[in-house]
């Protein structure tokens, strides 16, 4: 079966730039999604398509993809974006999410 | 506004079966397909089932096939799981998340959740 690995915990000071990678097989040719929860709420979508943003989310998360990384960037991090993170894509007729990593801004 | 309200968890003893409602508002629910994601306590998230807007398309986590069953009623603006023979390990939080392209997510509105707890 399909997977998506995270590394389980990034760290990043206020104000710097922030990446998170999400790997699986050729993920490059299919489209990856990212989600932030944050304790005790459900997952918000913050980019899907690899690299679009829904309305409302703020233009400092970005979103890339090639090979087989997918990567959730967010520049200028805020105390606020402190939360869980999710990678997801479709494959073999299944939805499969990455394990989360927690980011923790400090 | 949109929203999505999840009912129907509870204490249920294994082996048994609870059937969840997932219900729309604030939007046209037959025109979007609909997924069903569970979070574990202090797990990740996921992926249980999707189901297409009318229906004809309804795919399944291999954890839950055969024992899970979607569905939904576009008249009544809702969506359904039906769980047979649970199991310890399906205590978790269960999702319904909205899904704007056919089946393959992203899933742009989720509800908050309801509980199911499997214990004997």
């Amino acid at each position: 079966s399909y997977e998506l690995t995270q590394p389980p915990s990034v760290s990043v000071s206020p104000g710097q730039t922030a990446s998170i990678t999400c790997s699986g097989d050729k993920l490059g040719d299919k489209y990856a999604c990212w989600y932030q929860q944050k304790p005790g709420q459900p997952p918000v979508l913050v980019i899907y398509q690899d690299d679009k943003r829904p309305s409302g989310i703020p233009e400092r998360f970005s979103g890339s993809s090639s090979g087989n990384t997918a990567t959730l960037t967010i520049s200028g991090t805020q105390a606020m974006d402190e939360a869980q993170y999710y990678c997801q894509a479709w494959a073999s007729s299944t939805v499969v999410f990455g394990g989360g990593t927690k980011l923790t801004v400090l | 506004q949109v929203q999505l309200v999840e009912s129907g968890g509870g204490v249920v003893q294994p082996g048994r079966s609870l059937r969840l409602s997932c219900a729309a508002s604030g939007f046209t629910f037959s025109s979007y397909a609909v997924h069903w994601v569970r979070q574990a306590p202090g797990k990740g998230l996921e992926w249980v089932a999707v189901i297409s807007y009318d229906g004809s398309n309804k795919y399944y986590a291999d954890s839950v096939k055969g024992r899970f069953t979607i569905s939904r009623d576009n008249s009544k603006n809702t969506l359904y799981l039906q769980m047979n023979s649970l199991r310890v390990e399906d205590t978790a939080v269960y999702y319904c998340a909205r899904d704007p392209t056919a089946i393959a997510g992203p899933m742009d509105v989720w509800g908050h959740g309801t509980t199911v707890t499997v214990s004997s």
